[in-house]
């Protein structure tokens, strides 16, 4: 059975550092997702990596996957505040749409 | 083009009582997902439904929960006799007809608040 396990679980950084978020899942998945959630609100969409070796940039976040090792990270540049959200990787478990969330990092930018 | 839709946002019910919960997928999309999030924790897999059949509920409690999608109108997923332990977040969440895309695509999510 899937498994996925996010560290850390919570994340207090000062803005303009650097930080990486670490996603790993226990057998083969298809494709790999990271989602931000803001409080009380919905899911929204920042990356889908499909490939060993891909990398996704968008800002200051970039997302890449390492599917040997069953790893991805999500990697923070230069944090400001409006990055604090909870951040969730999701696998899905190959050859299905079930998709398995992490338990999520809960990031908070100090200014 | 309209996103997921879901309703009602907040729901307050007794226990005992039922939840209906209601998602409209994205125009075009066949593939429904339903996932439960308690507070402070990740989500859940419920269950994945095409139009009129279920394709895997394994994330289904046993008892009370039942989902559908009928061939017309909104996927329902249904809470009866709740309990205090089934106060989440429901996401609905949507996808396009195989092999016309990966991702699924939320909704803004049903809070339930049983009292």
């Amino acid at each position: 059975e899937l498994k996925v396990e996010q560290n850390p679980l919570f994340l207090s950084m000062q803005e303009g550092k650097n930080y990486t978020i670490y996603c790993n899942y226990s057998t083969t998945s298809d494709r790999l997702y990271w989602y931000r959630q803001d409080p009380g609100k919905s899911l929204e969409s920042l990356f889908v990596l499909l490939s060993n070796g891909a990398v996704k940039q968008e800002g200051r976040l970039m997302a890449s996957l390492d599917t040997k090792a069953r790893l991805s990270t999500l990697h923070i540049t230069a944090a400001v505040h409006d990055l604090s959200a909870t951040y969730f990787c999701a696998a899905n478990t190959s050859g299905t749409y079930k998709y398995i969330f992490g338990t999520g990092t809960r990031l908070k930018v100090l200014a | 083009n309209a996103g997921v839709m879901q309703n009602p946002r907040h729901l307050v019910r007794r226990r005992g009582q039922e939840a209906r919960l209601r998602c409209s997928p994205m125009k075009g999309h066949s593939h429904v997902y339903w996932y439960r999030q308690l507070p402070e924790e990740g989500l859940k897999f419920m269950v994945y439904l095409q139009k009129e059949n279920i394709i895997d509920e394994s994330g289904m409690p046993k008892e009370r929960f039942s989902a559908e999608f009928p061939k017309e109108g909104p996927s329902i997923l249904r809470i009866q006799q709740v309990v205090r332990g089934d106060s989440a977040a429901y996401f609905c969440a949507s996808s396009p007809p195989a092999g016309q895309g990966l991702e699924q695509y939320f909704g803004p999510g049903t809070r339930l608040t049983v009292t």
